[in-house]
């Protein structure tokens, strides 16, 4: 499979503890997004990537969420010390460099982590 | 800010019917607009990608029209089908800024009924 993978796709959390997720991007996509959604709303922008450097944060990523790309291959998300109201679907996504080596290109989406946090 | 409407926000129509998906941005200063799919528990799929110069694009069964001076674009469904079945977001990039994020909709929970 050459898509976007995510892992774990699910998992539960006591409040408090910490939590990580992995995206492997499409290989030869150079930009990787992380975007949260909720139930019944549309995907919130967190972060995204270009090789591995974060290029830009959303005011939703709090001190308690980290995201990296060390080898601007992979990419992991980190959420410390766990709160009910970071429950939500967590999904990776990657795009080759856009038309005119700007914007975003056509999104592929991995299939999402869905963190439910009890 | 950018807001994008999305309406309806839920559609049943029965097998067969052709269904007009409605979406509104309220700035016009956008790089591009996309359309997804997005199955129960799932991820997205792009299913159709509008540059700002474009006015539509096709795929198959879809069309997909943009305005951008009245902030509206709009998702044609020909001939419905049960696996048509989804929730529909619309989601546009910002022209300027910097960014390079999508702002999207709440969708369009659309069933399609035999």
């Amino acid at each position: 499979d050459t898509g976007v993978s995510q892992d774990p796709r699910h998992k539960i959390t006591k409040r408090g503890q910490n939590v990580t997720f992995r995206c492997d991007p499409i290989s030869e996509h150079n930009r990787l997004y992380w975007y949260r959604q909720t139930l019944g709303q549309g995907p919130e922008f967190l972060t995204y990537f270009q090789n591995e450097a974060q290029l830009e944060k959303s005011r939703l990523l709090s001190d308690r969420f980290s995201a990296e790309r060390p080898k601007g291959s992979f990419s992991t998300l980190e959420i410390q010390r766990t709160e009910q109201g970071d429950s939500a679907m967590y999904l990776c996504a990657s795009s080759p460099v856009g038309w005119k080596g700007r914007g975003v290109g056509e999104l592929f989406f991995g299939e999402g982590s869905r963190l439910t946090v009890l | 800010k950018q807001e994008v409407t999305q309406i309806p926000a839920a559609l049943s129509v029965p097998e067969g019917e052709n269904l007009v998906l409605n979406c509104s941005f309220t700035d016009s200063a956008i790089y591009n607009l996309q359309w997804f799919r997005q199955d129960p528990g799932k991820g997205l799929t792009s299913l159709l990608l509008i540059q700002s110069s474009q006015r539509e694009q096709t795929s198959g069964r879809l069309n997909a029209s943009l305005d951008k001076s009245s902030g509206r674009s709009t998702l044609y469904i020909a001939a419905s089908q049960p696996g048509d079945s989804a929730t529909y977001l619309c989601a546009v990039e910002r022209l300027t800024g910097g960014g390079n994020k999508l702002t999207f909709g709440t969708g369009t929970q659309l069933k399609v009924e035999l």
